[in-house]
């Protein structure tokens, strides 16, 4: 059981590039959501889903695009990196409400 | 809107010393409660969380938190610290709509600091 996947580890982007993190669960849960974790800031909801077909806006949501086609899969695009989006990027999902979400192991992100 | 604060962004303890990270709330409805651990390089881990019932919830590792709805606080406490325990905290809060990875604020994280 892998749990929560992210990939990739690393990345280097100049800025104006796109690229997109994935994620994947084998739990079966329906809630997924990415987060950004900047120094002293803690983690900050990007855009979060509560099943296959329906996503929603967080706190930042400007930047980045999101969709979940598939109940495993919820994958974050940037559409044209800028050095603010220089971050750690961790994905999360759980069952369901009020109960434990799981994290990635996360995904940092350097944009020059 | 709810809001977490974490009082303390440093907390350094001797090895065996008891631990108290604090951690205030606000927010206009009721909310679920959580504190989370990140080691080094690793993603977040569930130490513990209040739903409903005994303010007094007891997690992994030794840890404990204390809910009062009063002061609209949820401080973590350990009474005797391991060099293990060096890792960042968060508290975080959702509201009673959502638990999961729907929508949880987190305040900026206490590190906790052992010293032998």
């Amino acid at each position: 059981n892998a749990g929560v996947t992210q990939t990739p580890k690393f990345q280097v982007l100049k800025t104006g590039q796109s690229m997109t993190l994935q994620c994947a669960q084998d739990m079966n849960h329906e809630y997924m959501s990415w987060y950004r974790q900047d120094p002293g800031m803690g983690l900050r909801l990007i855009h979060y889903s509560v099943g296959a077909g329906i996503t929603d806006q967080g706190e930042v949501p400007n930047g980045y695009n999101v969709s979940r086609s598939t109940t495993e899969d919820f994958p974050l695009r940037l559409l044209s990196a800028a050095p603010s989006q220089t971050s750690v990027y961790f994905c999360a999902s759980s069952y369901e409400q009020g109960t434990e979400a799981f994290f990635g192991q996360g995904t940092r992100l350097t944009v020059v | 809107a709810q809001s977490v604060t974490q009082l303390d962004s440093q907390v350094p303890v001797f090895e065996e010393a008891p631990v108290e990270l604090r951690c205030n709330y606000s927010s206009s409805v009721s909310v679920y409660l959580f504190w989370y651990v990140q080691y080094p390089n690793q993603g977040l881990q569930l130490l513990l969380k209040y739903l409903s019932g005994s303010t007094l919830v007891k997690g992994i590792n030794g840890f404990e938190a204390e809910f009062n709805k009063s002061q609209t606080s949820f401080h973590l406490r350990k009474p005797s610290v391991h060099i293990s325990d060096t890792a960042e905290y968060f508290c975080a809060v959702s509201l009673h709509s959502g638990g999961g990875a729907d929508g949880l604020t987190f305040g900026k994280g206490t590190h906790l600091i052992i010293q032998p």
